[in-house]
């Protein structure tokens, strides 16, 4: 089946600094979306990109959907303590086939 | 700003009893999807549902799944003979348009 790779697995970072993470996949995704999970809660859903090399920004937040259409990356700039949490991405197959398939999440610390 | 809502929060349950689990997903949405999160692993998906019937499944919804919307506001998400291995948390999601899915703030489901 399909698998996305995300990494770093886990970031620890300090406050104000900026993150970068990214997403592989064995497979093409039509559509790729960004997820943040609090613990206990469920994803939020952060950036959704529809078109290979597309670039979308949602505040401080970047996303771009890769070339190749296997690949997605998310920054954040200027970390602040509430970003703290799992960021999974998810990729969605060919039109029809909506299911999203999640990444294995990257957990974002930030140290005081 | 209109949101997935799941009930109970928290579902404790012996093996082998029945369980329901309950989503109302927002109002003008289409498209309905359960997914389910094993602790600390990824997300992964069940099932989605579209004009009244399932659309498509993974391999872990078995014959012991099933899901309804029984009225006009609710979907919901039937185990028959619940397993150890059925502990999680499950996630309601909707979609307006089959591509960004919004995700309701689960139900920790604990098989005893």
């Amino acid at each position: 089946g399909q698998q996305l790779n995300q990494s770093p697995q886990s970031m620890f970072i300090q406050e104000g600094e900026d993150v970068s993470m990214n997403c592989t996949s064995s497979s093409i995704f039509n559509t790729w979306l960004w997820y943040k999970q609090d613990p206990g809660e469920g994803p939020v859903l952060l950036i959704a990109l529809y078109k290979a090399g597309e670039l979308t920004s949602n505040g401080r937040l970047t996303a771009q959907f890769g070339i190749t259409r296997k690949d997605s990356f998310l920054n954040i700039s200027a970390s602040i303590p509430s970003d703290v949490g799992i960021y999974f991405c998810a990729g969605q197959g060919l039109i029809g086939n909506e299911k999203l398939t999640f990444g294995t999440g990257t957990r974002l610390t930030i140290i005081p | 700003e209109p949101e997935v809502t799941q009930t109970p929060s928290h579902q404790v349950t012996q093996m082998g009893q029945e369980v329901i689990l309950r989503c109302v997903p927002i109002s003008n949405h289409l498209y309905f999807y359960w997914y389910r999160q094993i602790l600390g692993q990824k997300v992964e998906f069940l099932v989605s549902f579209y004009n009244n019937e399932i659309s498509e499944k993974s391999e872990i919804f078995d014959d012991q799944f099933s899901v309804e919307r029984p009225d006009g506001s609710n979907f919901t998400l039937k185990i028959r003979s619940t397993k150890l291995e059925d502990s999680a948390m499950y996630f309601c999601a909707s979609s307006e348009d089959s591509t960004e899915a919004f995700f309701g703030q689960g139900t920790r489901l604990t098989v005893v």
